[in-house]
C-alpha cells in the first residue's frame, strides 16, 4: 500500500514571496503519477500540477513548480510570487499507473495562508 | 465544457435515515471515483467505476454504503441507516483515458453530509 506524508500542517507566507510545501511518499511501484491539489474554503478540489514518475524534468505551471526526487521519494511544491488567492489547503496525492482502478492516495494536507 | 457537478451540496439527515448523493461527471469521462473526506483530513477512496462497471469497492466502510452508475454516466452513492460517523464531505471525481491529461482526476464541489 502507498502512503503520502505532508509534515507541515500549517504554513504562512507574505504576499509576493516564495513558499515550499513538502511531501514524501512510500511505494514499491516504479511507474506512477504525483499530484498537488488545492482546496479553498469553497471545498472544490482544484488540480495544481501533475508529475509523471518516468519524467526526470520537474513539472511547472506558471507560478507553481515541483521538485521531484524519485530516489528520495520526495515531491515538494514551490509557489512563487504568492497571491492572496493561493490561501487554501494543499494536498499531495499519489496514483499508481495501471490500466484501471487508479485511485488517488492523499496526504493529510497543508493549510497555507498568504498574508497581505 | 462543464465540470463535475454534485447534488445536493449540503445534506442533513437524522440518524437512521437513508440518503442518496448524486454525481454528474465530465461528459465522456469513463472513470468515476467517490471519496470521503472527514473534517481536517485528506480524502479517502471509496469506490471506482469504469463506465457502468463497479471495478473496485474496497474503500466502502460498511455494507450500508452502496454506489451505482447504471448507464455509465451519472452515479449515485447511497448510504442506508446513516450513523454519526458518516458525517463527512463526499467528493466525486472523473477522469478520461487518452490525451495529455489522461488519468488526471477532476473533482466536483462535494456534498457535505451531517448526521444528527
Amino acid at each position: 500500500a502507498q502512503t503520502v506524508t505532508q509534515s507541515q500542517p500549517e504554513m504562512s507566507v507574505q504576499e509576493a514571496e516564495t513558499v515550499t510545501l513538502s511531501c514524501t511518499y512510500d511505494t514499491s511501484e516504479n511507474n506512477y503519477y504525483l499530484f498537488w491539489y488545492k482546496q479553498p474554503p469553497s471545498r472544490q478540489m482544484i488540480l495544481v500540477i501533475r508529475q509523471e514518475a518516468y519524467k526526470q524534468q520537474n513539472a511547472t505551471e506558471n507560478r507553481f513548480s515541483v521538485n521531484f526526487q524519485k530516489a528520495a521519494k520526495s515531491f515538494s511544491l514551490k509557489i512563487s510570487d504568492s497571491q492572496l488567492g493561493d490561501t487554501a489547503m494543499y494536498f499531495c496525492a499519489f496514483m499508481k499507473h495501471v490500466r484501471a482502478g487508479n485511485m488517488l492516495t492523499f496526504g493529510g494536507g497543508t493549510r497555507l495562508m498568504v498574508k497581505p | 465544457g462543464a465540470g463535475v457537478s454534485q447534488s445536493p451540496r449540503y445534506k442533513v439527515a437524522k440518524r437512521g435515515q437513508d440518503v442518496a448523493l448524486r454525481c454528474d461527471p465530465i461528459s465522456g469521462h469513463v472513470s468515476l471515483f467517490w471519496y470521503q473526506q472527514a473534517l481536517g483530513q485528506g480524502p479517502e477512496f471509496l469506490t471506482y467505476f469504469q463506465n457502468e462497471a463497479q471495478l473496485d469497492k474496497s474503500g466502502l466502510p460498511s455494507d450500508r454504503f452502496f454506489a451505482e452508475r447504471p448507464e455509465g454516466s451519472v452515479s449515485t452513492l447511497k448510504i442506508q441507516r446513516t450513523q454519526q460517523e458518516d458525517s463527512a464531505v463526499y467528493l466525486c471525481a472523473s477522469s478520461s483515458r487518452g490525451g495529455a491529461d489522461t488519468d488526471t482526476q477532476y473533482f466536483g464541489p462535494g456534498t457535505r453530509l451531517t448526521v444528527l
